[in-house]
């Protein structure tokens, strides 16, 4: 069975400093997402691709993140620099990218940041 | 603007009791609905979603959830607990007009007693 592939899946760094998360989507998904998870808390979206695009970075804080997904495939996140308060899971999904109700999103197994 | 709201940030049950964890929504259009669970230190998993077709949506491991439009409710069900649905549930909302855009409720994490 396909699934959504994350690295690293544990990633400890100091705050000021750069990190980056990469996701490969279940193939032929047009659709990719970054989502935060803050511990006890559900899931927030980040940002939402339709192959290249951005097609949603509403609630992406651009003034330290940043993602691209260039050739419409796999995708990477970007932290820079990295504060306390981005402790958290960042989980990637991807989906077929249709309209229908019937499209579903599929989760990887998500990064664990740490930032002491 | 969409919502849901998990009641009960814990919910603990015998092995063999009936599992029973309660939603509600908030949507100003006809919502899609879903149940996702989630175990430690992995993503998260579909375990069933509703979208306006029958009120009664069966799903994945037993599970089962109602839609009540008259109450703005999707309660998440199960028979019979066993010790490895022990895990992280979360309720969560769309619509048609932005079915990508799913809102996630803080969740439930669900403890099963011996």
């Amino acid at each position: 069975e396909a699934e959504v592939a994350q690295s690293p899946r544990y990633k400890i760094t100091e705050k000021s400093q750069a990190v980056a998360f990469w996701c490969d989507p279940i193939s032929g998904h047009a659709t990719l997402y970054w989502y935060r998870q803050i511990l006890g808390q559900g899931p927030e979206l980040l940002v939402q691709f339709q192959d290249e695009s951005v097609v949603d970075d509403s609630q992406l804080p651009k003034d330290r993140f940043s993602a691209e997904r260039l050739k419409g495939v796999d995708s990477t996140l970007k932290i820079q620099p990295a504060e306390l308060g981005d402790s958290a899971m960042y989980l990637c999904a991807s989906s077929r990218g249709w309209t229908e109700n019937t499209d579903t999103q599929y989760f990887g197994p998500g990064t664990r940041l740490t930032v002491l | 603007a969409q919502s849901v709201t998990q009641l009960g940030s814990h919910v603990s049950v015998s092995e063999g009791a009936l599992v029973l964890l309660r939603c509600n929504y908030s949507s100003s259009v006809p919502p899609y609905l879903f149940w996702y669970v989630q175990y430690p230190n992995q993503g998260l998993q579909l375990l069933l979603k509703y979208t306006s077709a029958a009120t009664l949506v069966k799903g994945i491991n037993g599970f089962e959830a109602e839609f009540k439009k008259s109450e703005t409710s999707f309660h998440l069900t199960k028979p019979s607990a066993h010790m490895s649905d022990a895990a992280e549930y979360f309720c969560a909302v769309s619509s048609y007009s932005s079915a990508s855009k799913i809102i996630f409720g803080s969740g439930t994490r669900l403890s099963i007693r011996p």
